[in-house]
């Protein structure tokens, strides 16, 4: 248990299918990040927010919609999504500050798009 | 263009056994981490590293920061099955202090 939790763990949707993951953090850390991981791939770095505000986004398409109400919860909606889009999708917190700054992750959430 | 680089992409040895994961690119970094994930789980934090020529020891985990701080190296001494997992580099180019760029990862299987 990193401070980073993430819901749900697994989900199973359709390609019509509106879905939601859920982060959120209580660690105190301004920084929050989506990361996409598919087999045989590296770590995909997808959205960044900085104290509520999107920093970067990827070229991650609009299927993937990410929301952060507060610098403690991150939201990405799915909808409309690909069977490629099947991964583990990893959200991320840290304390910003220093190009040593540690990045913590919560457990993911194992998605599959049928 | 993969920027980081791991090898080997698979390792299966016995416990007891000594083994080396590498990590190289072409680019000089600000700074480096070595992650360990297991099965279902997200990456953990294992050591930062930020010093060319560094070398920082957790237990029978030994990490190294080549000195031109393009590379790195874990040794794990005496593998134990609990070492089992995914291992991931992953580092910051200087001046980008957002973007984390992991590596292609190293999955170890340590069987007794």
């Amino acid at each position: 248990e990193t401070g980073v939790t993430q819901t749900p763990r697994h989900l199973v949707m359709g390609m019509t299918n509106k879905k939601s993951l859920k982060c959120e953090q209580h660690l105190g850390h301004n920084a929050m990040y989506w990361y996409k991981q598919s087999a045989k791939k590296p770590l995909e770095l997808m959205f960044v927010y900085n104290f509520k505000e999107q920093t970067e986004n990827n070229s991650v398409p609009s299927r993937f919609s990410p929301e952060c109400p507060n610098s403690s919860h991150l939201f990405l909606h799915l909808h409309t999504l690909q069977p490629e889009d099947s991964a583990l999708y990893l959200c991320a917190s840290s304390q910003g500050g220093g190009t040593g700054r540690s990045i913590l992750f919560g457990q993911g959430t194992r998605l599959t798009v049928v | 263009t993969q920027l980081l680089e791991q090898s080997p992409q698979f390792l299966s040895i016995q416990e007891g056994e000594n083994l080396t994961v590498y990590c190289n690119s072409s680019s000089v970094f600000s700074s480096l981490q070595w992650y360990r994930q297991e099965p279902g789980e997200g990456p953990v934090l294992l050591v930062t590293v930020v010093t060319g020529g560094e070398v920082k020891k957790l237990k029978r985990l030994t990490f190294q920061f080549g000195d031109a701080r393009k590379d790195s190296s874990l040794h794990i001494t005496a593998a134990q099955p609990g070492d089992t997992g995914l291992y991931l580099c992953a580092a910051r180019k200087t001046g980008t202090a957002s973007k984390l760029t992991f590596g292609t990862g190293t999955r170890l299987q340590v069987t007794l």
